[in-house]
This record gives structure tokens, sequence and C-alpha cells, in this order.
């Protein structure tokens, strides 16, 4: 079965950091370019980062340049999102995402993970 | 503010067609290929269409896509209550160098 599971969400103080991971099965791993997707409920979804298959192309939302990084380990086909100097209008539900279809047509997403960033 | 722009809300009866807009520019949807994301209540999104008019196999045709210029469509044909979601379509922006979606369309079926 084709599945991504998102994990290390959680509750953070502003200024704080959190790593998420997102753990992939089923497919070729190393084939896909992976992106991280957020969306607050109740709202639209917004384009965090992507990274290409073998991990050496990435590119971020200008919202969060500085403050993410994506990176990937096509070994344990795990995708990671450190997040840093964390702010309260990050908190929102956060997706992986594959894309299979070319690099943006993302075919394969985890169920989210939540982040709350509050004192 | 999205830099796609889609209506906020569609609605339609069973049975019916109807069309979702998305409305870039010639450093998006001008340039790039658009791809079309249906989210259902509680659930993660799902791929709809890609490359503008492509489906992935296990969408009904009744979805379908088109894209003219800076701007792109989504038609829904013979509705159905289970098409009721929100609807985004997405495509990436060469000026910002990132992907970006609509603000999303909520179809309801009537």
């Amino acid at each position: 079965e084709v599945q991504l599971v998102e994990s290390g969400g959680g509750l953070v103080q502003p200024g704080g950091s959190l790593r998420l991971s997102c753990a992939a099965s089923g497919f070729t791993f190393r084939s896909y370019w992976m992106h991280w997707v957020r969306q607050v409920p109740g709202k639209g979804l917004v384009w965090v980062s992507r990274l290409n298959g073998d991990g050496s192309s990435t590119s971020y939302a200008d919202s969060v340049k500085g403050r993410f990084t994506v990176s990937r380990d096509n070994v344990e086909n795990t995708l990671h999102l450190q997040m840093n100097s964390l702010r309260a209008e990050d908190t929102a539900v956060y997706y992986c995402a594959g894309a299979s279809w070319g690099r943006n047509a993302m075919d394969v997403w985890g169920q989210g993970t939540t982040v709350t960033v509050s004192s | 503010q999205s830099v796609l722009t889609q209506p906020p809300s569609a609605s339609g009866t069973p049975g019916q067609r109807v069309t979702i807009s998305c409305s870039g520019s010639s450093s998006n949807i001008g340039t790039n290929t658009v791809n079309w994301y249906q989210q259902l209540p509680g659930t993660a999104p799902k791929l709809l269409i890609y490359s503008n008019n492509q489906r992935p196999s296990g969408v009904p045709d009744r979805f379908s896509g088109s894209k003219s210029g800076t701007s792109a469509s989504l038609a829904i044909s013979g509705l159905q209550s289970e098409d009721e979601a929100d609807y985004y379509c997405a495509s990436w922006d060469a000026s910002l160098s990132a992907l970006v979606f609509g603000g999303g369309t909520k179809l309801t079926v009537l």
C-alpha cells in the first residue's frame, strides 16, 4: 500500500524548534519529488517546501525561507522538515506529499500532523 | 490573498455540470501546467487533474481540466453528492520560485 505517515507535530513556544518526519512506504521513494504543504483548519492549502529525488535541489516559500530546512533519507525512505524560529503564524496542519507526475503534481499525501506555536 | 484566484464557492444540483475557474498570470499558469486537488471534509487533499487535463488512474472521467492563456478550469459533469468538497488549483510560479495554490472553491451539491 502506498503510504506517507507524518510525525513530530506538537505544541511549541514561539521561537522554538520542531522537526517533522514523514515515513514513506509502498513506492519508490527516491523517484519522487517531495513537498510539505500546510493548512490552517478552515483555511486553504499553502505550499511550504519541496525537494527533488536525490535531495540536491530545494525550494521554499518566502514565509519560511531561512527558518525551515527540508531533507530526505532515501535509505530510510523518510522526509524531514526542520522548523526553527517558529512563529504563531506557523500554526497549521502540515502534510507531506509526493509527486510522481512531474515535479509538482502531488499524488501521494500523508494524513497530516498538527503544529501549534503558542506560549 | 492567493496568487491564483478561484471563486470561494460554487454549487449545483445532482446531474448538473459545474465549472470552477482559476485565474493566474504569465509567471504561473501562463508558463507552467496546472494541477487540481479535491479535499473532502476532514481528509487530506487528493490529486484530481495533473498537467492541465490529465486524470490519474481512478479519477472518474466526469472530472476534466482545461487551460487557456493565464486561466484554467475544472469541470465536473454528472454532479454527485460525494463531489461536495473543496477544490484547489495549483501551479509553479517562475517569478516567486514557489508553488502557488488558489484560495480554494467550496462546492456544494444542492
